[in-house]
């Protein structure tokens, strides 16, 4: 049973410069949730996927964008970076569907340098 | 929005001595309540959960506890081991469907160190 994983694991991106993160979520599950984790703080929420439409959002600015396939995967997408958007970025997913569960399970994460 | 505040922010104990963690929340909406363990360079792994119709839950040498009239919860670690050394996170969430619904707002995490 595969769990949460992300691509990639380390990326290093110059200011102004945009990148795409990937997650996809464990077996079984149809949500995804994107969070920023800054170093010594708690994960943030950015925003969650289900059913290919974002569902809620965070207090992100529209610089972060998503996206979610048909195969429940999901990208985040960052525009202009910012030396501010240095952070692990963690993918969670869970089950909203007719087996409705609470857990979210995290993946490994993708640590983003903006130099 | 939600808002989680965590203490204490650093806590050392001796193997085999109890550790609690302490987190409050301010939504009263919030009604599922997760403890995660991170390792250094890891990913956050949910150790224990607790949901707003009960008031405690065990797993073995881990707790927690919810007052909800107060908007508190615990997380209790007995005869600790050096390999509970971690950042535990705790972290709140409404699961009605609406805005806010099931996203985890987190508190900003305690670091753990069990000395041998």
């Amino acid at each position: 049973d595969a769990g949460v994983t992300q691509s990639p694991t380390h990326l290093i991106k110059t200011r102004g410069q945009q990148v795409t993160l990937r997650c996809s979520p464990k077996s079984g599950h149809d949500t995804v949730s994107w969070y920023q984790q800054a170093l010594g703080q708690g994960p943030q929420f950015i925003f969650q996927y289900y059913e290919e439409e974002e569902r809620q959002r965070g207090n992100f600015p529209d610089r972060f964008s998503g996206h979610q396939f048909p195969n429940y995967s999901s990208e985040l997408n960052v525009n202009a970076l910012l030396l501010g958007d240095s952070a692990l970025y963690l993918c969670a997913s869970s089950l909203l569907g007719t087996s409705f569960t609470y857990e979210q399970y995290f993946g490994p994460g993708t640590r983003l340098t903006v130099t | 929005g939600e808002n989680v505040e965590q203490h204490p922010s650093t806590l050392s104990v001796q193997e085999g001595d109890s550790a609690v963690i302490k987190c409050t929340y301010s939504d009263s909406a919030s009604n599922y309540f997760p403890w995660y363990k991170q390792e250094l360079g890891k990913r956050p792994q949910l150790i224990i959960d607790i949901r707003s119709n009960v008031g405690e839950k065990k797993d073995q040498r881990i707790a927690v506890t919810l007052n909800k009239t107060a908007k508190h919860f615990s997380l209790h670690i007995t005869e600790t081991q050096p390999e509970d050394s971690a950042v535990y996170f705790c972290a709140a969430s409404p699961t009605y469907s609406g805005a806010g619904s099931y996203q985890l707002t987190f508190g900003k995490g305690t670091k753990l160190s069990v000395i041998p």
